[in-house]
């Protein structure tokens, strides 16, 4: 089982829509959580943390956690075609102090016009 | 805030020849930097951790003789692809992390290798 899954995609909604994006984890002892934003040939960018349980909103972002059921999505509201990118799901693992993060392997979203 | 930076970001050599990356926080101390190297379509792999002042930490299956790291400074990290061959053409990016900032790691723009 992989530390961190997210479905590979491609996620396909057409613009406007709500994309959901789902991400599980399999250290119960993880504590912070995170969403980055990938568009092809860039780096990561960091879009969204959460640390606690339920949501958390941000402009047309809202990342939800549960951590009894040890997942972590990210809505995105009113989707664009600016939004194609792959969002990548990081955790970081209990006792972790040093940063180290454990990525899943990314949901490629296409939004389309 | 939480800017880095790295250098360069294309770069072509000939098979043979040792290439260096140079990756720097610009608005903060890095107590960590990451490396990491992804091929096309493919996911991250973090290949190395590096702390100031002391040997980075290599991922299982990484020479550590091949991909040398080192981190002079809490906003300097540098790696060097030695004696590279065409399988080592990937896209090498570098992060930095301070605990004061959200906990988590910042991406350099990363640097895109051809080997040929």
């Amino acid at each position: 089982q992989k530390e961190v899954e997210q479905n590979s995609g491609p996620l396909s909604v057409p613009e406007g829509a709500i994309a959901s994006l789902n991400c599980t984890y399999s250290d119960r002892g993880s504590q912070s959580f995170f969403w980055y934003r990938q568009y092809s040939g860039k780096s990561p960018e960091l879009i969204m943390f959460i640390y606690s349980n339920g949501d958390k909103e941000d402009g047309r972002f809202t990342a939800q956690l549960n951590k009894a059921s040890q997942y972590v999505s990210l809505l995105i509201r009113d989707s664009q075609p600016s939004d194609s990118a792959t969002y990548l799901c990081a955790v970081t693992p209990l006792g972790n102090q040093g940063g180290k993060l454990i990525f899943g392997q990314g949901t490629e979203l296409s939004v389309k016009p | 805030g939480a800017v880095v930076s790295q250098h360069p970001s294309r770069v072509i050599c000939k098979s043979g020849t040792s290439v260096k990356i140079e990756c720097r926080s610009l608005d903060f101390q890095a107590t960590t930097m990451f490396w990491y190297r992804q091929f096309p379509k493919q996911s991250l792999m973090l290949m190395a951790t590096s702390n100031e002042g002391s040997k980075a930490t290599y991922e299982q299956g990484v020479e550590k003789d091949k991909f040398l790291i080192n981190h002079a400074s809490l906003t300097l990290s540098t790696l060097t692809v030695t004696s590279a061959h065409p399988e080592d053409s990937s896209f090498y990016i570098c992060s930095a992390f301070a605990q004061h900032l959200q906990e988590t790691q910042y991406f350099g723009p990363g640097t895109r290798l051809l080997v040929l």
